[in-house]
């Protein structure tokens, strides 16, 4: 059974890099049947899409985050990460990681989900 | 303002059946059979109900339900149960930029 587990700091303060990682067990980063997402679920409000990373580094933005965005990838760790500069509040929110199927686009395993406070 | 348009609110009976629309455009929905839903309980993650439309994953009730009809998904949940009640979140592969969008989200309650 795959799972994923978010870990990373809880509070970010304005202007700095929040930074999360996701590490997958029972199942390889690197099968290449998947794409390893971020999503992320302001407070009350629905899902967003933030991008994916392929095991080989290729990634995906969402185009509102592109240029605040940067994610990896160690495969040696089984591990994908998340950074994302410049935060500000409207950037507080749980973040989840999640694979992604790369030929139907659904996403089958999530992880619990980290929630990220931007806060002095 | 979320890409895909799903109604706020749904309600129910036990027993009863319910469907929550989910409307696109020719850009996602109405392109491509890569819609699908998600249930999310409070305070959990989102979990697959249902992909490609239709396709329920194992382990997924068959009272839960899928179809399409040109730019709008439908999720369609029968014999509802108190264990039902949760929001739901439509997704759609898209052309362009955006590549995957999401629904606002719809909570159901059983009453």
């Amino acid at each position: 059974q795959v799972q994923l587990q978010e870990s990373g700091p809880g509070l970010v303060e304005p202007s700095q890099t929040l930074s999360l990682t996701c590490t997958v067990s029972g199942g390889s980063i690197s099968s290449g049947a998947h794409y390893w997402t971020w999503i992320r679920q302001r407070p009350g409000k629905g899902l967003e899409w933030i991008g994916y990373i392929y095991y080989s580094g290729s990634t995906y933005y969402t185009p509102s985050l592109k240029s605040q965005v940067t994610m990896s990838v160690d495969t040696s760790k089984n591990q994908f990460s998340l950074k994302l500069t410049s935060v500000t509040a409207a950037d507080t929110a749980v973040y989840y990681c999640a694979r992604e199927s790369r030929t139907t686009n659904y996403f089958d395993y999530w992880g619990q989900g980290s929630l990220v406070t931007v806060s002095s | 303002q979320s890409a895909l348009t799903q109604p706020a609110s749904v309600s129910g009976s036990p027993g009863q059946s319910i469907t929550i629309s989910c409307t696109g455009t020719s850009s996602d929905i109405g392109s491509y059979n890569f819609v699908s839903w998600y249930q999310q309980h409070p305070g959990k993650a989102p979990k697959l109900i249902i992909y490609e439309v239709s396709q329920r994953p194992s382990g997924v009730s068959h009272r839960f339900s899928g179809s399409k009809s040109v730019n709008t998904a439908s999720l369609t949940i029968s014999g509802l149960q108190a264990e039902d009640e949760a929001d739901y979140y439509c997704c759609s592969y898209a052309a362009g930029s955006t590549r995957q969008v999401f629904g606002g989200g719809t909570k159901l309650t059983v009453l």
